[in-house]
């Protein structure tokens, strides 16, 4: 069975900085990799997926992640954080296919603070 | 394109009444739509996977006869919480699947508050 981890319940960063939010996940077969973000009390809506191929991934909003499958991490960045990026982001894996069941992590709280 | 539609947005129930959610694919059709819990602070959690024209497939822990869900058009899908009590206020969220792209799409979500 699959797992994500998702190392920071918030980050908070200054307006302009770069951030990282943490994601490693653990599974026994091969996986697609997905990074969500909600916004209080709506939906998610998908910032970049991981399939195949380069392992660096760029998203909306000028998000990127990398996919490190020997740490089994795909880490989130953004160079340049604005106070519209204050959410919460949302991990996700599915091992069959992009269809199938995802499974989340417990999410981390981006603060974007001017 | 591509948008998903929940109704209503937020509802408010007397306990051991029942309650209909309903998911929409807007522009697109889904034969396979997916019914998420989210519970304050925490993650979403899967509970079923709803297929058009046939039953719903449930989660481990996840009580069918309480969370009843049909799938009679590709592009509605609904969530009956039947005999609700307090502890299934939650936040229900929604995902259609798009054949085309074979992307999950998310509705907005529906706030439920069983008092």
């Amino acid at each position: 069975a699959q797992s994500v981890t998702q190392l920071d319940s918030q980050v908070p960063v200054f307006e302009e900085a770069p951030v990282e939010l943490r994601c490693n996940y653990s599974s026994s077969v091969s996986v697609y990799l997905f990074w969500y973000v909600q916004y209080p009390n709506q939906g998610l809506q998908l910032l970049l997926k991981y399939l195949s191929g380069s392992t660096l991934v760029k998203g909306i909003n000028g998000f990127e992640a990398e996919f490190n499958k020997s740490q089994t991490s795909f880490h989130l960045r953004k160079p340049s954080v604005h106070i519209s990026d204050t959410a919460e982001y949302f991990c996700a894996v599915s091992d069959i296919g992009y269809g199938n069941k995802l499974v989340f992590g417990a999410g981390t709280i981006l603060r974007v603070k001017s | 394109g591509a948008v998903v539609s929940q109704h209503p947005s937020w509802v408010i129930c007397k306990s051991g009444t029942s309650v209909k959610i309903e998911c929409r694919s807007l522009d697109f059709q889904a034969t396979t739509m997916f019914w998420y819990r989210q519970f304050p602070k925490q993650s979403l959690m899967l509970m079923a996977t709803s297929n058009e024209g046939s039953k719903a497939t449930y989660e481990q822990g996840v009580e069918k006869d309480k969370f009843l869900i049909n799938h009679a058009s590709l592009t509605l899908s609904t969530l009956t919480v039947t005999s609700a009590h307090p502890e299934d206020s939650s936040f229900y969220i929604c995902s259609a699947l798009a054949g085309t792209t074979d992307e999950q799409f998310f509705g907005p979500g529906t706030r439920l508050t069983v008092l």
